[in-house]
């Protein structure tokens, strides 16, 4: 079955630099969530979209922004990039219009380093 | 997360059944759920429950639910050395975004 997909898998940066995330819903999800995971730290949810609109907004910084398109892939957009920002990036999607518990499918992960 | 809280480390025996403890804080908590996440490898579900039930069993996973001390534990029957991992216990309201605990990392010994 086809799960969700991220792009790229690994990304090295310097400080300052920019960086874009992509993310790939499970077909016909509508809804995609973006997590970051520091070293050793839980997953903080930064940011959500259904149906292409911003939906929830959680602990994602001011230098960061996320869009949802037509097809339902997600991009996460990072300028400024910090040394702080260095983590492990995930995206989940689900289908949420359908049943009142909808199951997060996440991804395998983006690992983002900032030299 | 602040809201969710673990315990960091659970060392067991294989064979043996392993408790993983979480407290949350929020009350309007409508799910809680476990998740597994190996090595450099992504968050997988392992079970959620929902907030009006105490109990649900899956195979090796029984996950009780104590809404009134807002206490969730995950036993994992006959652990094995493939249940090594890290284990997050989340909640969300209304399946909304998540909130995640520090993570327990179980070790399984042979």
């Amino acid at each position: 079955a086809a799960g969700v997909i991220q792009s790229p898998r690994h990304l090295i940066k310097e400080k300052r630099e920019t960086a874009t995330l992509k993310c790939y819903p499970i077909p016909r999800h509508d809804t995609v969530y973006w997590y970051q995971q520091g070293p050793g730290q839980d997953p903080q949810f930064l940011i959500s979209f259904y149906e292409k609109m911003q939906s929830d907004k959680g602990s994602i910084p001011d230098r960061f922004s996320a869009q949802q398109f037509s097809d339902y892939h997600s991009e996460l957009n990072m300028s400024s990039l910090e040394l702080g920002d260095s983590a492990l990036y995930f995206c989940a999607s689900s289908l949420k219009w359908t049943s009142s518990y909808n199951e997060q499918f996440f991804g395998p992960g983006t690992r983002l380093t900032v030299l | 997360g602040e809201d969710v809280e673990q315990s960091l480390f659970l060392s067991v025996r294989e064979g043996d059944s392993s408790v993983i403890n979480c407290t949350y804080t929020d009350s309007s908590s409508t799910y809680l759920y476990w998740y597994k996440q190996e090595p450099g490898a992504g968050l997988q579900l392992l079970t959620y429950i929902f907030s009006n039930m105490d109990m649900k069993q899956d195979q090796r996973l029984t996950v009780l639910l104590n809404k009134k001390d807002k206490h969730l534990s995950l036993r994992i029957a006959d652990t094995q050395t493939g249940d090594s991992a890290i284990y997050f216990c989340a909640e969300s309201y209304n399946n909304n975004d998540m909130r995640f605990g520090a993570g327990t990392r179980l070790t399984v010994k042979p």
